[in-house]
């Protein structure tokens, strides 16, 4: 069974700095892109970053370029999204979220973690 | 940036009957080389992460039911669910990626 597990949500002050891991288990965590998508309190989706497979290819949104750096280690089966510069809209529940191919170019998602909350207030 | 539009924002049905969800891109997502439609559907209930129903536009993904749905090409999609079910309250977003990711606003569906 896949499993995606977020962890590393917290409260933190506009201006700081977090990184979130999202440990994944039940398929082979190398054979496949990553990616991570947030929500804000009640409303969408919107996709932050993907991964390739190898880690050699990595996409971000507008709104976090510069300023998120998304990044993997096969070994550890284990995704992060390391996260400065954080501002108040950017609070939101954190989702990793499977691609079913190893590349990145055209990314949907399979499977969701359960989601970590990160909250950007003074 | 391709843009997602849902409608309707919300919709009431009966149990039992048919529920439409439209999504319009702001440009075609079907890839001529393959002719595939780069379009998925999600599910999302309450307090849970969103589930795959759909991709490629009108595959189902394995294990959901058969009332589910998926049909349009180009920049003109809709979700069906043919008889509504209890369990089927939710918000559900289209999602093109065709072009890196976007998702629509979502639409949510309640039981009159």
């Amino acid at each position: 069974e896949v499993q995606l597990l977020e962890s590393g949500g917290d409260l933190i002050r506009p201006g700081g700095s977090l990184r979130l891991s999202c440990a994944g288990s039940g398929f082979t965590f190398s054979n496949f892109a990553m990616s991570w998508v947030r929500q804000a309190p009640g409303k969408g989706l919107e996709w932050v970053s993907a991964i390739s497979a190898t880690g050699d290819n990595t996409y971000y949104a507008d709104s976090v370029r510069g300023r998120f750096t998304i990044s993997r280690d096969n070994s550890k089966n284990t995704l992060y999204l390391q996260m400065n510069g954080l501002r108040a809209d950017d609070t939101a529940v954190f989702y990793c979220a499977k691609v079913p191919l190893p590349g990145i170019s055209n990314p949907r998602f399979d499977y969701w973690g359960q989601g970590a909350l990160v909250t950007v207030s003074s | 940036d391709i843009v997602m539009t849902q409608s309707p924002e919300s919709l009431a049905v009966s149990l039992g009957e048919r529920a439409t969800i439209n999504c319009k891109s702001s440009q075609s997502v079907l890839y001529s080389s393959n002719n595939r439609n780069y379009l998925a559907w999600y599910q999302q209930k309450p307090g849970q992460p969103p589930k795959l129903l759909i991709y490629w536009a009108s595959t189902r993904e394995s294990g959901v039911p058969d009332r589910f749905s998926g049909s349009g090409s180009g920049t003109d999609f809709t979700l069906t669910i043919s008889s509504l079910q209890a369990e089927d309250v939710a918000v559900y977003y289209c999602h093109q990626y065709y072009m890196t990711s976007t998702f629509g606003q979502g639409t949510k569906v309640e039981i009159k």
